[in-house]
Protein backbone atom coordinates (compact mmCIF):
# COMPACT_ATOMS: atom_id res chain seq x y z
CA UNK A 1 0.00 0.00 0.00
CA UNK A 2 0.73 3.58 0.12
CA UNK A 3 2.98 5.03 2.39
CA UNK A 4 5.42 7.79 3.31
CA UNK A 5 8.59 7.96 5.03
CA UNK A 6 10.46 10.52 6.63
CA UNK A 7 14.26 11.29 8.28
CA UNK A 8 14.03 10.72 11.79
CA UNK A 9 14.26 13.53 14.36
CA UNK A 10 14.53 15.14 15.96
CA UNK A 11 16.58 18.32 13.92
CA UNK A 12 18.11 20.99 16.14
CA UNK A 13 19.24 23.43 13.97
CA UNK A 14 21.01 27.12 14.85
CA UNK A 15 19.29 30.47 13.62
CA UNK A 16 19.59 31.23 10.15
CA UNK A 17 21.33 27.87 9.30
CA UNK A 18 19.74 25.16 6.34
CA UNK A 19 17.09 23.53 6.90
CA UNK A 20 16.55 19.63 4.40
CA UNK A 21 13.94 17.11 5.84
CA UNK A 22 13.47 14.19 3.80
CA UNK A 23 10.56 12.78 2.09
CA UNK A 24 10.06 9.69 -0.01
CA UNK A 25 6.67 7.86 -0.73
CA UNK A 26 5.80 4.78 -2.21
CA UNK A 27 2.21 5.42 -3.94
CA UNK A 28 0.70 3.63 -7.13
CA UNK A 29 -0.16 5.92 -9.84
CA UNK A 30 0.55 10.04 -9.56
CA UNK A 31 -0.31 11.41 -5.68
CA UNK A 32 -0.73 14.77 -4.28
CA UNK A 33 2.10 15.52 -1.65
CA UNK A 34 1.65 17.78 1.14
CA UNK A 35 3.78 19.73 4.02
CA UNK A 36 1.97 20.07 7.32
CA UNK A 37 3.03 21.86 10.11
CA UNK A 38 2.06 21.26 13.86
CA UNK A 39 3.02 24.42 16.20
CA UNK A 40 3.11 23.71 19.70
CA UNK A 41 -0.81 23.46 21.01
CA UNK A 42 -2.23 23.90 17.47
CA UNK A 43 -3.73 21.90 14.93
CA UNK A 44 -1.99 20.89 11.57
CA UNK A 45 -1.50 23.33 9.31
CA UNK A 46 -1.06 23.13 5.05
CA UNK A 47 2.18 24.93 4.76
CA UNK A 48 3.33 23.58 0.76
CA UNK A 49 2.10 21.13 -1.52
CA UNK A 50 2.21 20.33 -5.20
CA UNK A 51 0.37 17.97 -7.41
CA UNK A 52 2.26 16.55 -10.04
CA UNK A 53 5.87 16.01 -11.03
CA UNK A 54 8.08 18.44 -11.06
CA UNK A 55 5.79 21.16 -9.28
CA UNK A 56 7.77 23.24 -6.70
CA UNK A 57 5.85 23.82 -3.80
CA UNK A 58 6.46 26.81 -1.53
CA UNK A 59 5.32 29.47 1.47
CA UNK A 60 6.97 31.29 3.98
CA UNK A 61 10.40 30.26 2.89
CA UNK A 62 9.67 26.74 2.73
CA UNK A 63 10.22 24.63 -0.96
CA UNK A 64 10.03 20.92 -1.83
CA UNK A 65 10.11 19.52 -5.21
CA UNK A 66 8.14 16.68 -6.28
CA UNK A 67 10.13 14.43 -7.80
CA UNK A 68 9.12 10.87 -9.82
CA UNK A 69 11.90 9.77 -10.51
CA UNK A 70 13.50 9.65 -7.03
CA UNK A 71 9.57 9.62 -5.13
CA UNK A 72 10.77 12.20 -2.98
CA UNK A 73 9.25 15.59 -1.64
CA UNK A 74 12.04 17.01 0.60
CA UNK A 75 11.23 20.18 2.46
CA UNK A 76 14.00 22.99 2.34
CA UNK A 77 14.81 26.26 3.91
CA UNK A 78 17.80 28.66 3.42
CA UNK A 79 17.38 30.23 6.83
CA UNK A 80 15.30 29.09 9.56
CA UNK A 81 13.81 30.85 12.49
CA UNK A 82 13.57 30.05 16.18
CA UNK A 83 9.26 30.50 15.14
CA UNK A 84 9.95 27.63 12.62
CA UNK A 85 10.57 25.32 15.57
CA UNK A 86 7.50 22.87 15.23
CA UNK A 87 6.87 18.99 14.14
CA UNK A 88 6.46 18.66 10.36
CA UNK A 89 4.75 16.01 8.56
CA UNK A 90 5.04 15.03 4.79
CA UNK A 91 1.87 13.42 3.21
CA UNK A 92 0.48 12.22 0.62
CA UNK A 93 -3.55 11.32 -1.46
CA UNK A 94 -2.73 9.23 -3.98
CA UNK A 95 -6.55 9.21 -5.37
CA UNK A 96 -7.68 12.88 -4.06
CA UNK A 97 -9.84 11.48 -2.00
CA UNK A 98 -9.06 13.62 1.23
CA UNK A 99 -7.68 10.44 2.86
CA UNK A 100 -4.28 11.74 3.59
CA UNK A 101 -1.39 9.32 4.44
CA UNK A 102 1.05 10.69 6.76
CA UNK A 103 5.10 10.30 7.51
CA UNK A 104 5.47 9.99 10.80
CA UNK A 105 6.68 13.44 11.39
CA UNK A 106 10.14 15.31 11.79
CA UNK A 107 10.56 17.82 14.95
CA UNK A 108 12.48 20.87 14.29
CA UNK A 109 13.69 22.88 17.00
CA UNK A 110 15.79 25.89 16.03
CA UNK A 111 17.97 27.24 18.58
CA UNK A 112 18.51 31.24 18.88
CA UNK B 1 -9.51 31.38 6.62
CA UNK B 2 -11.32 28.53 6.92
CA UNK B 3 -11.22 27.31 10.82
CA UNK B 4 -11.89 23.84 12.66
CA UNK B 5 -13.30 23.31 16.29
CA UNK B 6 -12.77 20.48 18.80
CA UNK B 7 -14.27 19.77 21.65
CA UNK B 8 -13.50 18.87 24.58
CA UNK B 9 -9.52 19.46 24.16
CA UNK B 10 -9.13 17.06 26.63
CA UNK B 11 -11.39 14.29 28.52
CA UNK B 12 -10.12 11.94 31.30
CA UNK B 13 -12.95 8.85 31.90
CA UNK B 14 -13.46 5.40 33.60
CA UNK B 15 -13.08 2.19 31.99
CA UNK B 16 -16.63 1.31 30.35
CA UNK B 17 -17.74 4.81 29.55
CA UNK B 18 -18.51 6.39 26.70
CA UNK B 19 -16.76 10.14 25.58
CA UNK B 20 -17.91 12.03 22.78
CA UNK B 21 -15.95 14.41 20.54
CA UNK B 22 -17.13 17.45 18.16
CA UNK B 23 -15.94 18.74 15.57
CA UNK B 24 -17.21 21.79 13.92
CA UNK B 25 -16.16 24.02 10.46
CA UNK B 26 -16.98 27.28 11.82
CA UNK B 27 -16.44 29.21 8.57
CA UNK B 28 -17.36 26.75 6.06
CA UNK B 29 -19.50 23.70 5.05
CA UNK B 30 -17.76 21.01 4.97
CA UNK B 31 -19.36 17.63 2.76
CA UNK B 32 -16.41 15.98 4.26
CA UNK B 33 -14.63 15.22 7.58
CA UNK B 34 -12.12 12.94 8.52
CA UNK B 35 -11.00 11.73 11.69
CA UNK B 36 -7.13 10.50 12.19
CA UNK B 37 -5.69 9.04 15.63
CA UNK B 38 -1.91 9.65 17.08
CA UNK B 39 -0.09 7.75 19.42
CA UNK B 40 2.88 9.69 21.09
CA UNK B 41 5.54 10.39 18.56
CA UNK B 42 4.00 8.75 15.66
CA UNK B 43 2.46 9.65 12.92
CA UNK B 44 -1.67 10.44 12.38
CA UNK B 45 -3.37 7.24 11.18
CA UNK B 46 -6.94 7.32 9.29
CA UNK B 47 -9.99 6.10 11.15
CA UNK B 48 -12.82 7.38 9.06
CA UNK B 49 -14.45 9.48 6.65
CA UNK B 50 -17.32 10.83 7.37
CA UNK B 51 -19.79 12.21 4.66
CA UNK B 52 -22.71 14.43 5.66
CA UNK B 53 -25.88 12.70 5.65
CA UNK B 54 -24.34 8.91 4.96
CA UNK B 55 -22.43 6.54 6.73
CA UNK B 56 -19.23 6.66 7.65
CA UNK B 57 -16.25 4.75 5.92
CA UNK B 58 -13.84 3.03 8.17
CA UNK B 59 -10.25 1.94 7.20
CA UNK B 60 -9.20 -1.40 7.98
CA UNK B 61 -8.96 -2.46 11.51
CA UNK B 62 -10.91 0.46 13.09
CA UNK B 63 -14.03 -1.04 14.43
CA UNK B 64 -17.19 1.05 13.58
CA UNK B 65 -18.98 -0.36 16.53
CA UNK B 66 -16.35 1.17 18.87
CA UNK B 67 -16.02 4.45 17.13
CA UNK B 68 -19.43 5.98 15.96
CA UNK B 69 -19.49 8.42 13.73
CA UNK B 70 -21.90 10.76 12.64
CA UNK B 71 -22.11 14.03 10.17
CA UNK B 72 -25.52 15.16 11.06
CA UNK B 73 -24.88 18.34 9.22
CA UNK B 74 -22.05 20.66 6.84
CA UNK B 75 -20.61 21.91 9.97
CA UNK B 76 -20.80 19.28 12.83
CA UNK B 77 -19.42 15.47 12.92
CA UNK B 78 -18.61 13.46 16.35
CA UNK B 79 -17.25 10.64 17.11
CA UNK B 80 -18.20 8.46 20.00
CA UNK B 81 -15.60 6.36 21.80
CA UNK B 82 -17.89 3.70 23.32
CA UNK B 83 -16.86 1.39 26.27
CA UNK B 84 -13.73 3.01 26.02
CA UNK B 85 -10.36 1.05 27.91
CA UNK B 86 -7.13 2.26 28.43
CA UNK B 87 -5.83 1.77 24.81
CA UNK B 88 -8.21 4.19 23.11
CA UNK B 89 -6.46 6.68 25.16
CA UNK B 90 -4.46 8.57 22.07
CA UNK B 91 -4.97 12.10 20.69
CA UNK B 92 -8.03 12.14 17.89
CA UNK B 93 -7.70 14.27 15.39
CA UNK B 94 -10.51 15.53 13.09
CA UNK B 95 -10.21 17.52 9.68
CA UNK B 96 -12.74 19.04 7.34
CA UNK B 97 -12.28 19.10 3.38
CA UNK B 98 -13.81 22.72 2.04
CA UNK B 99 -14.79 22.84 -1.50
CA UNK B 100 -14.75 26.63 -1.24
CA UNK B 101 -10.88 26.16 -0.68
CA UNK B 102 -10.34 24.38 -3.33
CA UNK B 103 -11.23 21.15 -1.22
CA UNK B 104 -8.09 21.70 0.72
CA UNK B 105 -8.19 20.04 4.42
CA UNK B 106 -8.61 22.32 7.58
CA UNK B 107 -7.76 20.28 10.83
CA UNK B 108 -8.97 20.54 14.55
CA UNK B 109 -6.38 21.12 17.30
CA UNK B 110 -6.91 18.14 18.01
CA UNK B 111 -8.39 15.99 21.43
CA UNK B 112 -6.61 14.36 24.21
CA UNK B 113 -8.35 11.23 25.90
CA UNK B 114 -7.16 9.73 28.66
CA UNK B 115 -9.03 5.97 29.76
CA UNK B 116 -8.08 5.28 33.33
Amino acid sequence: GDSVTQMEGPVTLSEEAFLTINCTYTATGYPSLFWYVQYPGEGLQLLLKATKADDKGSNKGFEATYRKETTSFHLEKGSVQVSDSAVYFCALDSGNTGKLIFGQGTTLQVKP
Amino acid sequence: GAVVSQHPSWVICKSGTSVKIECRSLDFQATTMFWYRQFPKQSLMLMATSNEGSKATYEQGVEKDKFLINHASLTLSTLTVTSAHPEDSSFYICSARAPSHYNEQFFGPGTRLTVL
